[in-house]
């Protein structure tokens, strides 16, 4: 049984739509965490956080913007999705103190048309 | 400018044989490394982890070996199943910041 969850798992969208890609997870976990994976390629960072109100770009620019209000939220949004924003989004979690194990979510397989 | 690579984009082995699945690194200050294992549509899930003062950790059929000097590691599984049949991410951190991974190798043990 999956401990965080993201919705939806498929979403094709016209361009220029708005779009919030939601992550949540009940482990309580500090740590949240955006990545981005395209197939046959390695899993990019975009953005973390380390508890609410606290939210960080990562190692890959991205357009999309996150936040964090509550600890078990962190949804993803894109103002204006285009092509180059089709992608597999991946969410996760870890606990401050562990073996920096983290868990992740399904994914949502975002096509932009 | 990639910090950990897989340059093995797929494998295939029989069943019962070992499979190998090799990874190196940039970085020699990672203190931590992992292997993910993830299916098609789902998250990557956890399989094992080495911390840098080791060079061996085994959970099971499941090995993995590393080799500082060399700034290698890699993934042994003995014997192969088919349902070991996926794509398995390499990861490193450093002092527990996040993850940087590599682009993963298919696995495929055939029957």
């Amino acid at each position: 049984e999956a401990d965080i969850y993201q919705t939806p798992r498929y979403l094709v969208i016209g361009t220029g739509k708005k779009i919030t890609l939601e992550c949540s997870q009940t482990m309580g976990h500090d740590k949240m965490y955006w990545y981005q994976q395209d197939p046959g390629m390695e899993l990019h960072l975009i953005h973390y956080s380390y508890g609410v109100n606290s939210t960080e770009k990562g190692d890959l620019s991205s357009e999309s913007t996150v936040s964090r209000i509550r600890t078990e939220h962190f949804p993803l949004t894109l103002e204006s999705a285009r092509p180059s924003h089709t992608s597999q989004y991946l969410c996760a979690s870890s606990e401050t103190g562990t073996n920096y194990g983290y868990t992740f979510g399904s994914g949502t397989r975002l096509t932009v048309v | 400018d990639q910090q950990v690579k897989q340059n093995s984009p797929s494998l295939s082995v029989q069943e019962g044989r070992i499979s190998i699945l090799n990874c190196d690194y940039t970085n020699s200050m990672f203190d931590y490394f992992l292997w993910y294992k993830k299916y098609p549509a789902e998250g990557p899930t956890f399989l094992i982890s080495i911390s840098s003062i080791k060079d061996k950790n085994e959970d099971g059929r499941f090995t993995v070996f590393l080799n500082k000097s060399a700034k290698h590691l890699s993934l042994h599984i003995v014997p192969s199943q088919p349902g070991d049949s996926a794509v398995y991410f390499c990861a490193a951190t450093l002092s527990a910041r996040q993850l940087t991974f590599g682009s993963g190798t298919q696995l495929t043990v055939l029957p």
